[in-house]
């Protein structure tokens, strides 16, 4: 199947700081990258939408300024978490379509803790 | 709003016997509906998955199968073995990518 890698797989980062985390689709290009959070025994929940070229589409609820994305080749999307705090600690997936008809592969996540 | 419902939550099973999931779902125009595994510390992994103009679909020990007048369905694991011990996710979607996920059940395969 298609491959998503995501990096890093954890990061531990003090309180304030800023953490960048990479999703690339290694063997397709995608038009469409998902960032998606995910809480302890929870599924996962939809932080934003990424498009290549064009500003994401954050869900409601989700800050926007707080989780920065940018999208800026076919394979690689980034998410951004700025001044982060405590409750930001969480697991971070991402996704990638492989085209339109809605088959998405997910990246390994990532392990955020901030102390 | 639309909704995936999905049963049970936890499912213990012996190793050898089947295990089945399942889900129901709300919006009448969904049209994608996939399987998820995911382990614990990684991401979900797409294991089987099915479209509405299709009524069941297999891949070896697994299969799913979709009924559309009632809006549900199911995930059919056979055989099962230790390593299909996971999280497994239901999702449904009418619209390119827009997923609509269940809640999650945690299959456990006893020895």
């Amino acid at each position: 199947g298609a491959v998503v890698s995501q990096h890093p797989s954890w990061v531990i980062c003090k309180s304030g700081t800023s953490v960048k985390i990479e999703c690339r689709s290694l063997d397709f290009q995608a038009t469409t990258m998902f960032w998606y959070r995910q809480f302890p025994k929870q599924s996962l929940m939809l932080m934003a939408t990424s498009n290549e070229g064009s500003k994401a589409t954050y869900e409601q609820g989700v800050e926007k300024d707080k989780f920065l994305i940018n999208h800026a080749s076919l394979t690689l999307s980034t998410l951004t978490v700025t001044s982060a705090h405590p409750e930001d600690s969480s697991f971070y997936i991402c996704s990638a379509a492989r085209d339109r008809a809605g088959e998405l592969f997910f990246g390994e996540g990532s392990r955020l803790t901030v102390l | 709003g639309e909704n995936v419902e999905q049963h049970p939550s936890t499912l213990s099973v012996q190793e050898g016997d089947s295990a089945v999931i399942k889900c129901t779902y709300s919006d009448s125009a969904s049209n994608y509906f996939p399987w998820y595994k995911q382990e614990l510390g990684k991401g979900p992994q797409l294991i089987i998955d099915i479209r509405s103009n299709v009524g069941e679909k297999k891949d070896q020990r697994i299969a799913v199968t979709l009924n559309k007048t009632a809006k549900h369905f199911s995930l059919h694991i056979t055989e099962t073995q230790p390593e299909d011990s996971a999280v497994y996710f239901c999702a449904a979607s009418r619209r390119n990518y827009q997923l609509i996920w269940g809640a999650g059940t945690k299959l456990i395969i006893k020895p």
